[in-house]
C-alpha cells in the first residue's frame, strides 16, 4: 500500500517547455487535488477531482491542465512553463470532498523553470 | 478574505523540551481545523483535526488546542524529539468541502541535541 505517489520527484525545464506531472493513489479515493507550495506560502489549490469524469479548477489554476484518466490516476500539464512555476507540486487524496476526510499527500514533484 | 496566519515563523529548541505553536485564522463559515507535519522533502502527514465543538485533540506528544470563539489554535509539543525537527502547517476547512481548505505558512521546528 504505496499511500500517493508521485513521478518525477525533480525536474527542471526551460521557459515554454511542457512537461506532465503524474499523480496515483491505491486507497481507492474518490477525490484527488494538486497543490502549489511556495516559500514563506501556504500550499495553494491548482485543481481538483471531486469524483471520476469531473475537474474543477482552484485558487491558482491559470497556466495549468489537469486529466482524471482514472480513479487512481490524477495528472497536472503545464503547456508553456514560465519561471513563476518553479514551486514544489503536491497531489493529494481523500475519500471525497466532504471536510471531515483528511487528505492524504504525495511526496511532492520539485520543479525549476529557467 | 480567508487568512491562517501561524507564530512564530521558526523557532529552536532543545531536545527533551517543551514547545508551543500559535494558529490565528480569519475563515467564514468554519467547518474544521487540522494540524500537519512536513518533513523535509516530503508531503504533509496530518496529526490532529478539530470541528468547532473540539476543545482538545491529542496525539501522541503533539496537543492541539482550539478556541473558536478568539479563533485560535494551538500545538504543543511534549518531550520533543529530533524527529520532531518539521515544519508544522495548521489548515482550516471553509464550510463543509475539503476543497475549500486555507493553509498557513507554517512554523519550522529545529529541535538540537
Amino acid at each position: 500500500n504505496a499511500g500517493v505517489t508521485q513521478t518525477p520527484k525533480f525536474q527542471v525545464l526551460k521557459t515554454g517547455q511542457s512537461m506532465t506531472l503524474q499523480c496515483a493513489q491505491d486507497m481507492n479515493h474518490n477525490s484527488m487535488y494538486w497543490y502549489r507550495q511556495d516559500p514563506g506560502m501556504g500550499l495553494r489549490l491548482i485543481y481538483y477531482s471531486a469524483s471520476e469524469g469531473t475537474t474543477d479548477k482552484g485558487e491558482v489554476p491559470n497556466g495549468y491542465n489537469v486529466s482524471r484518466l482514472n480513479k487512481r490516476e490524477f495528472s497536472l500539464r503545464l503547456e508553456s512553463a514560465a519561471p513563476s512555476q518553479t514551486s514544489v507540486y503536491f497531489c493529494a487524496s481523500s475519500e471525497s470532498t466532504d471536510a471531515i476526510y483528511e487528505q492524504y499527500f504525495g511526496p511532492g514533484t520539485r520543479l525549476t523553470v529557467t | 478574505k480567508n487568512q491562517v496566519e501561524q507564530s512564530p515563523q521558526s523557532l529552536i529548541i532543545l531536545e527533551g523540551k517543551n514547545c508551543t505553536l500559535q494558529c490565528n485564522y480569519t475563515v467564514s463559515p468554519f467547518s474544521n481545523l487540522r494540524w500537519y507535519k512536513q518533513d523535509t522533502g516530503r508531503g504533509p502527514v496530518s496529526l490532529t483535526i478539530m470541528t468547532f465543538s473540539e476543545n482538545t485533540k491529542s496525539n501522541g506528544r503533539y496537543t492541539a488546542t482550539l478556541d473558536a470563539d478568539t479563533k485560535q489554535s494551538s500545538l504543543h509539543i511534549t518531550a520533543s524529539q529530533l524527529s520532531d525537527s518539521a515544519s508544522y502547517i495548521c489548515v482550516v476547512s471553509v464550510g463543509a468541502a475539503g476543497n475549500k481548505l486555507t493553509f498557513g505558512g507554517g512554523t519550522r521546528v529545529l529541535v538540537k541535541p
